[in-house]
């Protein structure tokens, strides 16, 4: 079915490790994103591309790192990770930027940091 | 402050109520979008409005630009519309969406 993947859904990593989350999307949309969703707080971008070879941040940045090497690929990286990084993770995608087109978010990645 | 007030936060109806969800918004914006998120699940995407009223089924959308505020509607209501619904706006110029903390609805059969 086409949509957008996230890989892994479920991981606990210890503080300073690193680890990447992969979006990957078959709809050929041109932008991606990367949300965290914290209790209480509506989601954050930390990073978001309008297209293959392109990036930039978005609000909560810090601590993350991304490529897109390939149209239909997003990837987020944590170089050390730390406790503060304890969030559930979205990736999403629309066609482009314009009026009639909306978001397709993935099924998120519940990451624990400890 | 959150740019993006909804309420309310919580709200539990009976099946068949008609229901409404509000949202609020600060400044002048290029779209707003309402999302679904079940329980420990992604995020649908329901609507996105830039001026009027959308129906989707049961669901229905309307924004008022004056007035910075906009409506969600579920028509009939079923338990299976047990969900948050979150409000998102994208302001002129700007990639970034702000987001509603949500409002979490349930339906009690």
């Amino acid at each position: 079915n086409a949509g957008v993947t996230q890989t892994p859904k479920f991981r606990v990593l210890k503080t300073g490790q690193s680890m990447t989350l992969l979006c990957a999307q078959d709809m050929n949309h041109e932008y991606m994103y990367w949300y965290r969703q914290d209790p209480g707080m509506g989601l954050r971008l930390i990073h978001y591309s309008v297209g293959e070879g392109t990036t930039a941040k978005g609000e909560v940045p810090d601590g993350y790192n991304v490529s897109r090497l390939k149209k239909q690929n997003f990837l987020l990286g944590l170089e050390s990770a730390a406790p503060s990084q304890t969030s559930v993770y979205f990736c999403a995608s629309r066609l482009f930027s314009g009026t009639d087109y909306g978001y397709t978010f993935g099924s998120g990645t519940r990451l624990t940091v400890v | 402050k959150n740019e993006v007030e909804q309420s309310p936060q919580n709200l539990t109806a009976q099946e068949g109520e008609f229901i409404t969800i509000n949202c609020s918004y600060s400044v002048g914006i290029s779209a707003l979008h309402w999302l679904q998120q079940h329980p420990g699940g992604g995020i649908v995407s329901l609507f996105m409005l830039s001026s009027g009223k959308k129906k989707h089924g049961r669901l229905i959308a309307t924004i008022n630009i004056q007035e910075k505020h906009s409506s969600l509607h579920i028509t009939a209501s079923h338990p299976r519309d047990s969900a948050v619904y979150i409000c998102a706006v994208r302001y002129f110029g700007n990639e970034k969406l702000t987001f509603g903390t949500g409002t979490r609805l349930t339906i009690i059969p």
